[in-house]
Parts: C-alpha cells; sequence; structure tokens
C-alpha cells in the first residue's frame, strides 16, 4: 500500500443516496481488483472483486467499475445505510506467481442518519 | 461461519521486550498471510506461507521479526526486541489455494510499544 499519512480522506453521505468511493492503483500487470470494507476494530472484509476481463461486477448493493485506461477503480454503495460507515479499502492482485495483494489508501465513509 | 482466530486482541509491551502473536486459520486454508497496519492506512503485507513454507517474506524487517508455521496449520509471529515504530495492529489473513484470491481476515492483535 502506499503510505498517505494518518488522514484517511473521508466521504460523508445522506442515509439513503448513493455512495462512490474512487481508487487509483499502481501496477499496470495487475488482473484482479478487490474491495474491503474496515470497521473500526476488526480486520478488512471481502466486499466484492473484479478480474481485469471485465469492466463492471454487481452484487448486492454493490458496484464495482474499472477503468484500466487510467487505472482506476471505483465501488458504488447503493442506498447507503447506516451499518456501512466504515474505511474502505481497494486492493490489486497480480496473480503471476504466489498471488500478492498491494492494498491502496483507504476512504472513509461516513452515513449521516 | 469459519473466522481466523487470532490472540492476544491487545497487547502493551515496553520496547526491548519480546512480543508474539498468533493466528489459526480457517481450517483448510492452505495459504496464511501476515499483515501490519499503521493507523490510517492500509494493511502491509509481512509474510506469506503456503502451507509450511515461506513464499514471500521480502516485506519482513528480519533483524526482529520472525514467522513460522510448523505444521501448516497455525502460525507466529514474534518481534524482539520490540521498537516504538512497531505499534500498529498485525492483521492475519488465510485463503484456500495459492490462486484462489479471496483473504479472510481475523481480528487483528493492537500492539502499543511504550
Amino acid at each position: 500500500g502506499e503510505s498517505v499519512g494518518l488522514h484517511l480522506p473521508t466521504l460523508s453521505v445522506q442515509e439513503g443516496d448513493n455512495s462512490i468511493i474512487n481508487c487509483a492503483y499502481s501496477n499496470s500487470a495487475s488482473d484482479y481488483f478487490i474491495w474491503y470494507k474496515q470497521e473500526s476494530g476488526k480486520g478488512p472484509q471481502f466486499i466484492i472483486d473484479i478480474r481485469s476481463n471485465m469492466d463492471k461486477r454487481q452484487g448486492q448493493r454493490v458496484t464495482v467499475l474499472l477503468n484500466k485506461t487510467v487505472k482506476h477503480l471505483s465501488l458504488q454503495i447503493a442506498a447507503t445505510q447506516p451499518g456501512d460507515s466504515a474505511v474502505y479499502f481497494c486492493a490489486e492482485n497480480f496473480s503471476g506467481g504466489y498471488q500478492k495483494v498491494t492494498f491502496g489508501t483507504g476512504t472513509k465513509l461516513q452515513v449521516i442518519p | 461461519e469459519a473466522e481466523v482466530a487470532q490472540s492476544p486482541r491487545y497487547k502493551i509491551t515496553e520496547k526491548s521486550q519480546a512480543v508474539a502473536f498468533w493466528c489459526d486459520p480457517i481450517s483448510g486454508h492452505a495459504t496464511l498471510y501476515w499483515y501490519r497496519q499503521i493507523l490510517g492506512q492500509g494493511p502491509e503485507l509481512l509474510v506469506q506461507f503456503q502451507d509450511e513454507s515461506v513464499v514471500d517474506d521480502s516485506q519482513l524487517p528480519k533483524d526482529r521479526f520472525s514467522a513460522e508455521r510448523l505444521k501448516g496449520v497455525d502460525s507466529t509471529l514474534k518481534i524482539q526486541p520490540a521498537e516504538l515504530g512497531d505499534s500498529a495492529m498485525y492483521l492475519c489473513a488465510s485463503s484456500l489455494h495459492r490462486n484462489t484470491d479471496t483473504q479472510y481476515f481475523g481480528p487483528g492483535t493492537r500492539l502499543t510499544v511504550l
């Protein structure tokens, strides 16, 4: 992961609105991307993943978009709920040889009731 | 639902002391990872095991850190001597196969070095 210091970017969203969290990745050879959610005091939790041969993947209330041209990844959360408040990390993985996942900087999502 | 177990959850130690963290991965998971997470940053891989073998320890400060997974199941991460800069969350994760990408994380051990 890249070091960005102690202050996480923060996104504040009204409950019920949609959230979009963005991430820039660094390795053009990365072929697998994952979004994790980390609540305070807990380990990261897998949310959704996407492979480099796709540009969009949908889950339950979440959608991940991948733009390989500009090495950009986004996570969209529909109808954001208070339970979505957490820090969200994107991670990139190059599956050549043993997988090595590199986490990006996190974004703190605050849901306003 | 199977989970990755870690202990202790919290550890406070003085600098120059030795500390050890334990991880029990999800049963049947061949790959085990130790990460360090500094407050406000993403997890950074320290060491990765495939069964009992180390496959990546390029980011492990080997002068003071050691890790083992003797029987290919649970694992221990040790720091000796601890330094102030080691204060962080130490996360363990496991995945089913070498090429299976979903990693399942434990709750972590928060280390504070005084």
